[in-house]
């Protein structure tokens, strides 16, 4: 299984500003994505991310509201930028393993989440 | 397009009782995986279970068990003797079947309490 860590764990963020969360993988892989867990509701997910391509966005979310940077296949990052109440919530990376077990193959592993909230 | 359907939001039982936890899902996909996790109060997503559309075979770890009903499109967990400590929300998940990871599906959760 991969171990994914996520800097920083929580924020209290103010309106308007800007925050940059990590998510770090102990081994490469191809596909990492990042979730939007909103307070009490399910997971949505924001972006796809591969290495050496543009992060391809789901609908409702938008490159300037949440750039997403994939410089090389063990990390990642989400911004959540000009901040308003409404983006207080646990943001997740997840990551795809692929590779010739079998058994590992369709597994998604996700990292601790980072809690923001925005005043 | 994918979705899961996760009927119970809330389920309350007394420790030792027997939960089972329903999932439904769609799926124009032949091939799909389908997931169970469970999310503490901390918020970490524990994973539980990942099945293969191609296998029905039901599975049982330890207190937990899942069955796999294609014909119904269900993927429902079960706890035998539930403990406090499996209280929590519990997510029912479904992908592509991608050998490189695919995104994944959520069902809406349903949060358990077991009492003791």
């Amino acid at each position: 299984s991969a171990v994914i860590s996520q800097k920083p764990s929580r924020d209290i963020c103010q309106r308007g500003t800007s925050l940059t969360i990590q998510c770090q993988v102990d081994s490469q892989v191809t596909m990492m994505f990042w979730y939007r867990q909103q307070p009490g509701q399910s997971l949505t997910l924001i972006a796809t991310a591969n290495q050496g391509s543009e992060a391809t966005y789901e609908s409702g979310f938008v490159i300037d509201k949440f750039p997403i940077s994939r410089p090389n296949l063990t990390f990642s990052t989400l911004t959540v930028s000009n901040m308003s109440p409404e983006d207080s919530s646990i943001y997740l990376c997840s990551v795809g393993q692929g590779g010739r077990v079998a058994s590992s193959r369709g597994e998604q592993y996700f990292g601790p989440g980072t809690r923001l909230t925005v005043t | 397009a994918q979705k899961v359907t996760q009927a119970q939001t809330e389920i309350s039982v007394v420790e030792k009782e027997d939960v089972t936890l329903d999932c439904v899902y769609e799926t124009r996909d032949t091939t799909y995986y389908l997931f169970w996790y469970k999310q503490p109060p901390s918020g970490e997503l524990v994973f539980l279970i990942r099945r293969n559309s191609f296998d029905e075979q039901n599975e049982i770890s330890g207190r937990y068990s899942w069955n796999f009903q294609k014909s119904t499109s269900s993927f429902n967990f079960t706890i035998t003797a539930s403990q406090v400590v499996d209280s929590a929300v519990y997510f029912c998940a479904l992908s592509e079947a991608k050998t490189s990871g695919s995104r994944l599906t959520f069902g809406e959760g349903t949060q358990l309490t077991v009492n003791p």
